[in-house]
């Protein structure tokens, strides 16, 4: 079965400290990766994503992310972390097989709550 | 101003009623989704439309019902049929069957009490 997994419900981190949120895969086929974050009572945010190319991709709000295929991991980033970086966020990944229909359907993990404390 | 609308931002429902959520996006996407959130539990699909006048089930579609008959527009109505329905949608568009691979755009979500 195509998966997720976000190991840590929640990650603690002091201002200024780097910051990652874990993130493991689990497909048949190539995967499409994203990272999203979410505010209370708000829509999800598109952070970054990963399609083919560079292994680091950067994305918003300062944040980046390694894609390591044999690891099958995807962990969000950031050098230096904000209070206001504080929320929950997903990975997701989209699987994409070649020679039949591609639903854009995405895969979410279960989130992971990130809290900054000044 | 491009962008996905949900509306209403909360709603109460008794039991035995069905209630529909709207979802409208200007994004000119194919396809949208709708996810139903709960805590700890990430998002689940439950429907989703690649192209107008078409839709397919996602993983917990039981309870829900869909229509796709504007390109716009994809409201979804939670029957009485739904057992547990308090949660918070969320409703999605995105490239779809695009050769391209985009991310999904979220709209601001809707709270659905049942009362």
């Amino acid at each position: 079965a195509q998966s997720v997994a976000q190991p840590e419900d929640q990650v603690n981190v002091a201002e200024g400290n780097p910051l990652t949120v874990k993130c493991t895969y689990s497909v048949s086929g190539n995967p499409y990766l994203f990272w999203y974050v979410q505010y209370p009572n708000r829509g999800l945010q598109f952070l970054l994503k990963y399609i083919t190319g560079d292994n680091l991709v950067k994305g918003s709000y300062g944040f980046e992310a390694e894609f390591n295929k044999s690891q099958t991991s995807f962990h969000l980033k950031k050098p230096s972390a904000l209070v206001s970086d504080s929320a929950l966020y997903f990975c997701a990944v989209r699987v994409v097989h070649y020679g039949s229909s591609n639903t854009g359907k995405l895969i979410f993990g279960q989130g992971t709550t990130l809290q900054v404390k000044p | 101003d491009g962008g996905i609308t949900q509306s209403p931002k909360y709603l109460f429902r008794k039991e035995g009623q069905n209630v529909t959520l709207s979802c409208e996006q200007n994004l000119n996407h194919d396809a949208m989704y709708w996810y139903r959130q709960d805590p700890g539990q990430g998002l689940r699909l439950i429907y989703y439309s690649q192209i107008v006048n078409d839709f397919q089930k996602g993983d917990i579609a039981e309870g829900y019902s869909v229509s796709r008959e504007k390109k716009e527009s994809f409201p979804l109505t939670v029957t009485s049929a739904q057992k547990n329905p308090t949660a918070f949608y969320l409703c999605a568009s995105g490239l779809g069957l695009a050769k391209r691979v985009g991310e999904q755009f979220f709209g601001p979500g809707t709270r659905l009490t049942v009362l």
